[in-house]
């Protein structure tokens, strides 16, 4: 069985661009969430997705950045324009219930905005 | 790219049981290791940063040991409780700082 699949794996983009990442879950978890690791710190939690639904967005940093799950299936999060401070790791994670089942991640994007 | 692998991935133990689970990681070019505990939906909780080969470190019921040599670290709960059940993440650095790897992480269930 495929596992949670995340790409690109690392994007280089300038500073006021857009970047769009993706996040392929498990197939038939319901429940997929986004979280990044900026340089330095702790790994933050940003937004959960129960199927198309968005049920706790409360860690999205600012309304720079837009995550969609059209379908209930993949997720996209998008970052429009790209700041410095948004240079990071984010990571996609899927479970097929919540909040006590496996949760499964994928391995990351690297985003670097110069 | 670092490979970091968790052992096992899931884990069921009853209250009051012990238990202990392995993080591996490459030893070349090593420089920390994280260990998270993580509730799902949550921002996962720092446990410790280890980075001296033979370091032990603990935290109340849990501690942690660090092998660099042969790149793995085990993570041990004394006396299970439910509120232990989450998944506990590793994550290793190399010594650029810059390449910092989640395993995949063990979901433990602790059942009362």
């Amino acid at each position: 069985e495929a596992g949670v699949t995340q790409f690109p794996s690392h994007s280089v983009i300038e500073k006021g661009q857009t970047v769009t990442l993706r996040c392929d879950p498990i197939s038939g978890h319901d429940n997929l969430y986004w979280y990044r690791r900026v340089m330095g710190k702790e790994i933050k939690f940003l937004l959960h997705f129960v199927k198309e639904s968005k049920q706790d967005e409360s860690g999205m940093p600012n309304n720079r950045f837009l995550a969609e799950r059209t379908g209930g299936t993949y997720s996209t999060l998008k970052v429009q324009p790209a700041e410095l401070e948004d240079s990071g790791v984010y990571f996609c994670a899927s479970s097929e219930g919540h909040p006590n089942t496996e949760a499964f991640f994928g391995q990351g994007t690297r985003l670097t905005v110069v | 790219i670092l490979n970091v692998e968790q052992s096992p991935q899931s884990l069921h133990v009853q209250e009051g049981d012990s238990t202990n689970f392995t993080c591996s990681f490459p030893s070349s070019n090593f420089y920390a290791l994280h260990w998270y505990r993580w509730e799902t939906a949550k921002s996962p909780e720092a446990l410790f940063v280890m980075t001296l080969n033979g370091d032990e470190k603990k935290k109340g019921r849990i501690s942690a040991t660090l092998n660099t040599k042969e790149g793995y670290s085990y993570l041990y709960i004394k006396g299970s409780q439910p509120e232990d059940s989450a998944t506990y993440l590793c994550a290793s650095v190399d010594n650029y700082g810059q390449n910092f790897v989640f395993g995949p992480g063990t979901r433990l269930s602790v059942l009362p």
